[in-house]
């Protein structure tokens, strides 16, 4: 079956560092999307690619999605203590429900 | 609106026992999607409706699980019996046609412990 990989698992940074995570399917992805969970809380929505080399900025938020829609990466510019969280990609073949990836957890020493 | 509401928050059973997980969807939303996390396996689908009804419940672990929809505003996640390794964070979500515009909206959740 489908498997969505990302890395690193977890990372912790000082703020005002950048911070990646990188999200690896096995399979062709019709789209990705990215979610963000606080310690505590249910994941929440943050964005939507769909086109293959899409780059989409939210704020110090900027995601890509891969040539081959494959791969994904979410980078953040000038960490603050209210990015902290586990960041989830989840890719959609269209044909069944999203599958997240394992998630990268993030925390920022201020 | 209120989002996506899950019942109970918290539950705490013991082994054998049936438990009943419910979930409103947002009122609008034709797509509904029963996630479980754990640390160890994550976020993993369990079942997913669409028009209330049932398309992929390959993730249902075994016959002690069941889910219904039997209407747009309703869903339930029953275990029968459970066991001590159900113990997760069961998740409910719900989306406008499968959340290929907007995403998924995820309730608060039930955390699920089985004694």
């Amino acid at each position: 079956g489908q498997q969505v990989m990302q890395i690193p698992q977890y990372q912790h940074v000082q703020e005002g560092e950048d911070f990646t995570t990188y999200c690896n399917s096995s399979t062709t992805l019709s789209n990705i999307q990215w979610y963000k969970q606080r310690p505590g809380g249910h994941p929440v929505f943050l964005i939507q690619l769909v086109k293959s080399g899409e780059v989409k900025k939210q704020k110090r938020l900027t995601f890509q999605f891969g040539e081959a829609k494959k791969n994904s990466s979410l980078h953040i510019t000038a960490t603050q203590t209210t990015d902290v969280g586990t960041y989830f990609c989840a890719g959609d073949t269209g044909r069944r429900a999203l599958t997240f990836g394992s998630g990268t957890r993030l925390q920022v020493q201020p | 609106d209120a989002g996506v509401i899950q019942s109970p928050r918290h539950e705490v059973t013991e082994m054998g026992q049936e438990v009943t997980l419910r979930c409103k969807p947002i009122s609008g939303h034709n797509s509904l999607f029963w996630y479980r996390q754990t640390m160890m396996r994550g976020l993993e689908l369990l079942i997913y409706f669409n028009n209330n009804v049932p398309i992929d419940d390959s993730g249902m672990p075994e016959d002690r699980f069941s889910a219904k929809m039997p209407n747009a505003s309703f869903s339930t996640l029953k275990i029968q019996p459970s066991e001590p390794r159900d113990s997760a964070v069961y998740f409910c979500a719900s989306s406008i046609d499968r959340g290929r515009a907007y995403g998924y909206t995820f309730g608060s959740g039930t955390r699920l412990t089985v004694v």
